[in-house]
């Protein structure tokens, strides 16, 4: 069964940093392009990027890029997300998602399987 | 504000049939990018309902249709039920950006 499992809720303060995880299991990790989406307290689904884990390739959306870190690491089938300096409006719940099929991230390509999510609190 | 637009409510009583558009341009949908769709039930993760315009996972009910057309796709609920009560999302490609339309809150009446 495949499983993505996500690290827990954080309350941070702005300023600080952080890097909340996500754990694949029961397919092959490394073979599937991992993406993370933001959901915002009452709003939609925002695309952030996405990482290929098996030579850590990554893409992000222009929205997001330079404001957060995608990385992984496939010996432990973790794909992460980071910030150095989070800000208040970072205040959201963050999905992990893989994308199917294999080894691919195009158009046409879609997220099969859901992390359960982390919350990112970011108050003073 | 995004590419995609979608109703941002629709509702419908047991038993019925509902639709929820995904309205794009040439740049995404009308450019034959596929659309995709997530049901995301109250308190949980997005799940796939719909992948390649009009394909069902493993498991997603036959209730759940998608269609494409143009520069726009929907997404049909046959015999609504009280469990589908929840935000649909649909899913595209823009730009070579993976775009999420607004989303649409279904109230089963």
């Amino acid at each position: 069964e495949v499983q993505l499992v996500q690290s827990g809720a954080e309350v941070k303060k702005p300023g600080e940093s952080l890097k909340i995880s996500c754990k694949g299991s029961g397919y092959s990790f490394a073979s599937y392009w991992i993406g993370w989406v933001r959901q915002m307290p009452g709003k939609g689904l925002e695309w952030m990027g996405i990482i290929y884990p098996g030579d850590s390739d990554t893409r992000y959306s222009p929205s997001f890029q330079g404001q957060v870190t995608i990385s992984a690491d496939k010996s432990i089938s973790t794909a992460y997300l980071q910030w150095s300096s989070l800000k208040a409006s970072d205040t959201a719940m963050y999905y992990c998602a893989r994308v199917s099929p294999l080894g691919y991230y195009g158009s046409g390509s879609y997220n099969d399987h859901w992390g359960q999510g982390t919350l990112v609190t970011v108050s003073s | 504000q995004s590419v995609l637009t979608q109703p941002p409510s629709v509702s419908g009583a047991p038993g019925q049939r509902v639709t929820i558009s995904c309205t794009g341009s040439s740049s995404n949908i009308g450019a034959g990018y596929d659309v995709h769709w997530y049901q995301q039930l109250p308190g949980t993760a997005p799940k796939l309902l719909i992948y390649g315009n009009n394909n069902r996972p493993s498991g997603v009910p036959d209730r759940f249709s998608g269609s494409k057309s143009g520069t726009s796709a929907s997404l049909a609920i046959t015999g609504l039920q009280a469990e589908d009560e929840a935000d649909y999302y649909c899913q595209s490609y823009d730009s070579s950006l993976r775009v999420f339309g607004g989303g649409t809150k279904l109230t089963v009446l």
